[in-house]
Formats: C-alpha cells, sequence, structure tokens
C-alpha cells in the first residue's frame, strides 16, 4: 500500500464550487505539505503543518484552506474555486529532520 | 527574494554523462535537494547536500558550494528511464524543519 495517498485523483468542477482535497498517510510522519504545480512554474507550497495543531501559510496560500484533522490527515480546501486554479496538487509528508520529502500521487484539478 | 536557476531542457545520449546546474538566491539557507518527477507523476527524492562538497548515491552524485550558491546533479550512464524532470530545491531555515522552495525544473531527454 502507498505510504502518501491523496483523494480524489482527479477532478473536474464549475467556478464558484467549494472544493476538498484530502490526503493520508501511514508513515508516521508530523510534518505534511500542500503543493500545486503548473507547467513550467515547479511545485510551489500552499500551505504546511509541523504537528496537529500547527499551521503555516505558504507562498502561495490566497484562495485556499486547510485542515489537519489528525497527524495522518491533511485536507486542502478551495472555498470558491476559479479556473486559475486548475493545476496538478500534491501532498507531502516529512519527519522532523526533513531532508527527503514524500510525496502522494497527486489530484489533477480542473475548473471550468 | 527567493529565486532558483536550473536549465529548462537538457538532452542527452544514452550512456553518457550529465549535468544540471541549479544556481539559488534564498533569504535563508540549510540544504540543496534533488527531486526526480517523471510525466506528472509524484516527485521523488534523489539526493540531499547539506554541506559543500560532493555526495554519491550510485550513478547519481550531487555537488554543493554554498560560498557560490551553486549546485548541480550529475547522471552517469544514462539510460532511458532517466528521461524526466529534475528539480532542485533550497530548504530554508532549519528550524522550519524541511520547508522547501522548488526551481522550476529541468526536463532531461534522453536519446537512444
Amino acid at each position: 500500500d502507498a505510504d502518501v495517498t491523496q483523494t480524489p485523483r482527479n477532478r473536474i468542477t464549475k467556478t464558484g464550487k467549494r472544493i476538498m482535497l484530502e490526503c493520508s498517510q501511514t508513515k508516521g510522519h508530523d510534518r505534511m505539505y500542500w503543493y500545486r504545480q503548473d507547467p513550467g512554474l515547479g511545485l510551489r507550497l500552499i500551505y504546511y503543518s509541523f504537528d496537529v495543531k500547527d499551521i503555516n501559510k505558504g507562498e502561495i496560500s490566497d484562495g485556499y484552506s486547510v485542515s489537519r484533522q489528525a497527524q495522518a490527515k491533511f485536507s486542502l480546501s478551495l472555498e470558491s474555486a476559479i479556473p486559475n486554479q486548475t493545476a496538478l496538487y500534491f501532498c507531502a509528508t516529512s519527519d522532523q529532520q526533513g531532508r527527503e520529502q514524500f510525496f502522494g500521487p497527486g489530484t489533477r484539478l480542473t475548473v471550468l | 527574494g527567493q529565486s532558483l536557476e536550473q536549465p529548462s531542457e537538457v538532452t542527452a545520449v544514452e550512456g553518457a554523462i550529465v549535468q544540471i546546474n541549479c544556481t539559488y538566491q534564498t533569504s535563508g539557507f540549510y540544504g540543496l535537494s534533488w527531486y526526480q518527477q517523471h510525466d506528472g507523476g509524484a516527485p521523488t527524492f534523489l539526493s540531499y547536500n547539506g554541506l559543500d562538497g560532493l555526495e554519491e548515491t550510485g550513478r547519481f552524485s550531487s555537488f554543493l558550494s554554498r560560498s557560490d550558491s551553486y549546485g548541480y546533479l550529475l547522471l552517469q550512464e544514462l539510460q532511458m528511464k532517466d528521461s524526466a524532470s529534475y528539480f532542485c530545491a533550497v530548504r530554508e531555515v532549519y528550524n522550519q524543519g524541511g520547508k522547501l522552495i522548488f526551481g522550476q525544473g529541468t526536463e532531461l531527454s534522453v536519446k537512444p
């Protein structure tokens, strides 16, 4: 079984809809991250969490919110989706040392 | 500001050696990581340099010079399966625990 899972893997939605992307991990890591990837722009950090009680904004948090429901679960929400949020979204985890991040398979989101 | 520069594309032949350079300018620096990504799949960790010098892992090596704000990934004995995108990422400030700033990626094409 995969260590970091994301649901859904693909989602098509309409402008203005609320969308939740979910991430679960079985690695026992405290630290979790949400990134988005656009063609030619690499990975950009949206939010990160160092433990259940800790949430931090990344480079591009506007239009997004997160919830850390448990050590193993970190959800990303788009309150009112817009077309320029069409992207590939990745969840990642790391241990306290943070030398290596482990990525989920990604969610491809299309906002029409 | 924060920026990482790496070539957008590199082409090489099977069996050859290729070097992917990365220069960075960030407000704080703790280490440089490299990740590989195949066709929009999950990025996977390749190597990490926290200190100046060369780190070797099989066919892959990574080098860091902190005084020059420069690093590179060296891939030897190239194989077709090495065709992928490669990202350098700066790990900022240790007590932030693995927060990464990614470059825009280098697409490596390995030809027969």
